[in-house]
């Protein structure tokens, strides 16, 4: 069955390091997405992308943040300036339609840490 | 603004027991809601996703409803096993074509 894959999957850096955050959405998808799970709390939208521009971004998606679709198979983000309050669980998610009728698939996760 | 709640935060239940999970949301003008279970450090897996026209939707021992003008869902689980143990999520659209909005999520133990 396909799935969402995500690398790499735990990611350790030093506070103002940038990083770059992968993806790979399933094959046929044409909606993507990323979100974040800081420990012990709620999932949290960040951005969504369709047609090669952001759709929607939420209020943490600031400056700091990017996202890009390099080829026709990765998803990318990108945190050029990290901060402490960055680490989290970073999940992408990819939907065939959009999301008033598509099923959003999850990836596994990068775990990133900021030090 | 779209506030998913989910209740109960945690649910310990003995082994073949059948359950509920419940899950509430403020703006009832939403597509669909979609139910998730996330194993400890996991993904999120789609179990369910019911439209906003139905009222129910089944896959295994899973059954989920909807109830769109109360802003209320339910997770059914039936004759719960150990395996079943995770937490579970409900996501809805926030207010039409938009990402999904999460609650906290239950966390269930089924003990053997």
């Amino acid at each position: 069955e396909p799935e969402v894959t995500q690398t790499p999957s735990h990611q350790v850096t030093q506070m103002g390091q940038e990083v770059i955050l992968r993806c790979v959405p399933i094959s046929n998808h044409l909606y993507f997405y990323w979100y974040r799970q800081i420990l012990g709390q709620k999932v949290e939208f960040l951005v969504s992308f369709y047609n090669n521009e952001i759709s929607e971004k939420s209020e943490i998606f600031d400056d700091q943040f990017s996202v890009e679709r390099p080829d026709g198979s990765n998803f990318t983000l990108k945190i050029r300036s990290t901060k402490l309050e960055d680490s989290a669980m970073y999940f992408c998610a990819s939907s065939e339609r959009g999301q008033s009728s598509g099923t959003q698939y999850f990836g596994p996760g990068t775990r990133l840490t900021v030090l | 603004k779209q506030e998913v709640t989910q209740i109960p935060a945690a649910l310990s239940v003995p082994e073949g027991e059948n359950l509920v999970l419940n899950c509430s949301f403020t703006d009832s003008a939403i597509y669909n809601l979609q139910w998730f279970r996330q194993d400890p450090g996991k993904g999120l897996t789609s179990l369910l996703l019911i439209q906003s026209s139905q009222r129910e939707q089944t896959s295994g021992r899973l059954n989920a409803s909807l109830d769109k003008s109360s802003g209320r869902s339910t997770l059914y689980i039936a004759a719960s096993q150990p395996g079943d143990s995770a937490t579970y999520l409900c996501a809805v659209p926030n207010s039409g074509n938009t990402p999904l909005v999460f609650g906290k999520g239950t966390r269930l133990s089924v003990i053997a």
